[in-house]
């Protein structure tokens, strides 16, 4: 039983590049969502998915996309990289929503330069 | 807007000293208060649920226990191992979203 898998780890990318982390979890969970982690900061939200088909924006959306067509799979595009998206991303999931413990990947570190 | 704050931001204790870590919180219609424990590299690993003031949950050395202002994770007796950032986060009622503290990073000294 894996969990959450998150891939790549680590990735550089030079500004205006366009990218995708991807992530997968096999707990046949529903709710799905994405946070950055940064310096001083507490995890925010990004995106987040109640379901297949569905998805909605988190507190901080602006310059992601995410899209989720099966219950496994949630990727995150970055559409055009810039530095202020710097940061530790962070996968999660839960049975039904974020009131529910959330079971996390173990982030891919993203440098933007 | 909801607010979560955690304190201290740091803590060094020795092994075998009893302490405690502050979680505040204004979120509203709380749903659920959560604590994660977060190891370098890795991912928040979720600890406990708490929904009720008054309510108190234990595992090992840790007890979690809320208020209808604060939770506190209290660490007894602690190992080197318990070495880590302790994450707090507050669930509210309407929107589908928790709001995290930034964290209290733990050190325990052999």
């Amino acid at each position: 039983n894996a969990g959450v898998t998150q891939t790549p780890k680590f990735q550089v990318l030079k500004t205006g590049q366009s990218m995708t982390l991807q992530c997968a979890q096999d707990m046949n969970h529903e709710y799905m969502s994405w946070y950055r982690q940064d310096p001083g900061m507490g995890l925010r939200l990004i995106h987040y998915s109640v379901g297949a088909g569905i998805t909605d924006q988190g507190e901080v959306p602006n310059g992601y996309n995410v899209s989720r067509s099966t219950t496994e799979d949630f990727p995150l595009r970055l559409l055009s990289a810039a530095p202020s998206q710097t940061s530790v991303y962070f996968c999660a999931s839960s049975r039904q929503g974020p009131n529910q413990p959330q079971h996390f990947g173990d982030g891919t570190r993203l440098s933007i330069l | 807007e909801d607010q979560v704050t955690q304190s201290p931001e740091a803590l060094r204790l020795q092994e075998g000293e009893s302490s405690s870590l502050n979680c505040s919180y204004t979120v509203s219609g709380l749903r659920g208060l959560f604590w994660y424990r977060q190891d370098p590299g890795k991912g928040p690993e979720f600890l406990f649920t708490l929904y009720s003031a008054g309510e108190e949950k234990e595992k090992e050395r840790l007890k979690a226990t809320l208020t209808k202002k604060e939770s506190f994770l209290h660490i007894t007796a602690p190992k080197p191992e318990d070495s880590a950032t302790y994450l707090c986060a507050g669930g509210s009622g309407g929107y589908q979203k928790v709001t995290f503290g930034t964290g209290t990073k733990l050190q325990v000294i052999p």
